[in-house]
């Protein structure tokens, strides 16, 4: 089975909502990654969040990142049409040497 | 910057035939990886190299999957005989070296469909 879940599989807003996806994952981990896919694309790196941290920024992006939990949240403020893409969470085990994928969350914003 | 490039984009043939998918990396990358995405399994690391070498193919499906690398600027992907199955979107992604903390950079994709 995948390393990172996330959740909700999909996920449909209005243009300006925030839009929050989660990520859970099984076993330590290095870092994680959230990655976007624009449909017939390939993935596109966003943020990188180390083990050792709680919370990160960049731009509209939030990451927090629960070790305890072993969970992630992303959350994109004020989103637009553009933020329409599936956004998947990747986690790097602690030998450095695996990256393994969720299954995505599906974004849709309405304009 | 170019950025990772795969050829072919689209690439429809008969199964029993041979298929070859390319990649070229860019430049400066030492770590490069081929993955598969399909919507029952989602995206599967098939295998990567550093600096050249395979170091993992514990994702390659089965012997009729080879990859190779004979340089630093290309990577090609081989699936002999194809099968039905084997119908999915391929990615090739490469990253620099320099630590645990560097993303992957990821071409947009052949899309394979086997009849």
């Amino acid at each position: 089975s995948q390393q990172g879940e996330e959740d909700p599989q999909a996920l449909s807003i209005q243009e300006g909502e925030n839009a929050t996806m989660n990520c859970s994952y099984k076993t330590s981990i290095n870092n994680l990654q959230w990655y976007r896919q624009n449909s017939g694309r390939g993935l596109v790196h966003l943020i990188l969040i180390r083990s050792n941290e709680r919370e990160k920024h960049s731009g509209r992006l939030r990451v927090t990142l629960d070790t305890s939990k072993k969970s992630s949240s992303l959350l994109i403020t004020a989103s637009r049409a553009a933020d329409t893409a599936s956004y998947f969470c990747a986690t790097l085990n602690n030998a450095g040497n695996m990256l393994t994928f969720g299954g995505g969350t599906r974004l849709m914003v309405k304009p | 910057d170019a950025g990772v490039i795969q050829s072919p984009r689209h690439e429809v043939t008969e199964m029993g035939q041979e298929v070859t998918l390319r990649c070229k990396p860019i430049s400066g990358h030492d770590y490069l990886f081929w993955y598969r995405q399909t919507m029952m399994r989602g995206l599967e690391l098939l295998i990567y190299f550093n600096n050249n070498v395979p170091i993992d193919d514990s994702g390659m499906p089965e012997d009729r999957f080879s990859a190779k690398m004979p340089n630093a600027s290309f990577s090609t992907l081989k699936i002999q005989p194809s099968e039905p199955r084997d119908s999915a979107v391929y990615f090739c992604a490469s990253s620099p070296s320099g630590g645990r903390n560097q993303p992957q950079h990821f071409g947009d994709g052949t899309r394979l469909s086997i009849l």
